[in-house]
């Protein structure tokens, strides 16, 4: 089984809808990322948390919460998508011991028309 | 400015040749770390290899090594003898301060193996 997993992992929806993308992970990382990917552009920090009450902003958060549910969920919402934010998402943990590697699941495919 | 610059968008390389992979970095951190990433088309992210700021040897993984120049804030990523499965997107990272903090992507550079 898949240490990072993502929910969904496709998704069309429309400009305006509320859209939640779903992070679960089995390594035990207190450590959580949410990243964008666009062509061109590389990889984006939307957001992170260092465990379940931290919560800080990446790069480009604007349009975009999160929640922490519990040490193995971190949730992202876009609250009202736009057709910019069709993207490729990622999931990431990170352990705080050792040097930190970011182990990635295997991203949503979002499309906003 | 750029955290992370790769300034290759696209490398191709032959079938048994080594090839390098440039990276750069900004920092005024003393203690960071620099990372490499393998996109396949399948789209997942594959850790390759790390590079920790006070650490004195290039770091090598199999066919990967990374050629950290300090002085000069590069830290290249060598693949020797190419293979076909090493067609892919590879990522330039950096991690600033410590063990915490942010992660910092490069765009990228598309690799592609000639037979």
């Amino acid at each position: 089984d898949a240490d990072v997993t993502q929910t969904p992992r496709n998704r069309i929806t429309k400009t305006g809808k509320r859209i939640m993308l779903e992070c679960s992970q089995t390594k035990g990382h207190d450590r959580m990322y949410w990243y964008r990917q666009d062509p061109g552009l590389g990889l984006r920090l939307i957001y992170y948390s260092f465990d379940v009450k931290d919560i800080n902003k990446g790069e480009i958060s604007d349009g975009y919460s999160v929640s922490r549910q519990a040490q193995a969920k971190f949730s992202l919402s876009l609250e009202s998508a736009i057709p910019n934010q069709t993207a490729l998402y990622f999931c990431a943990t990170s352990d705080m011991r050792g040097f930190n590697e970011q182990f990635f699941g295997p991203g949503t495919r979002l499309t906003v028309l | 400015a750029q955290k992370i610059t790769q300034t290759q968008p696209g490398m191709f390389v032959q079938e048994k040749e080594a090839v390098t992979l440039d990276c750069t970095y900004d920092t005024s951190d003393q203690s960071y770390g620099l990372f490499w990433y393998k996109q396949p088309s399948s789209g997942e992210m594959i850790f390759l290899i790390y590079q920790g700021s006070y650490d004195e040897q290039n770091a090598t993984e199999g066919r990967y090594s990374l050629n950290f120049q300090k002085a000069r804030k590069s830290a290249n990523l060598v693949i020797s003898a190419s293979q076909l499965g090493d067609s892919a997107m590879y990522f330039c990272a950096m991690r600033e301060g410590g063990t915490g903090n942010q992660f910092y992507f490069g765009t990228g550079t598309s690799l592609t193996v000639i037979p």
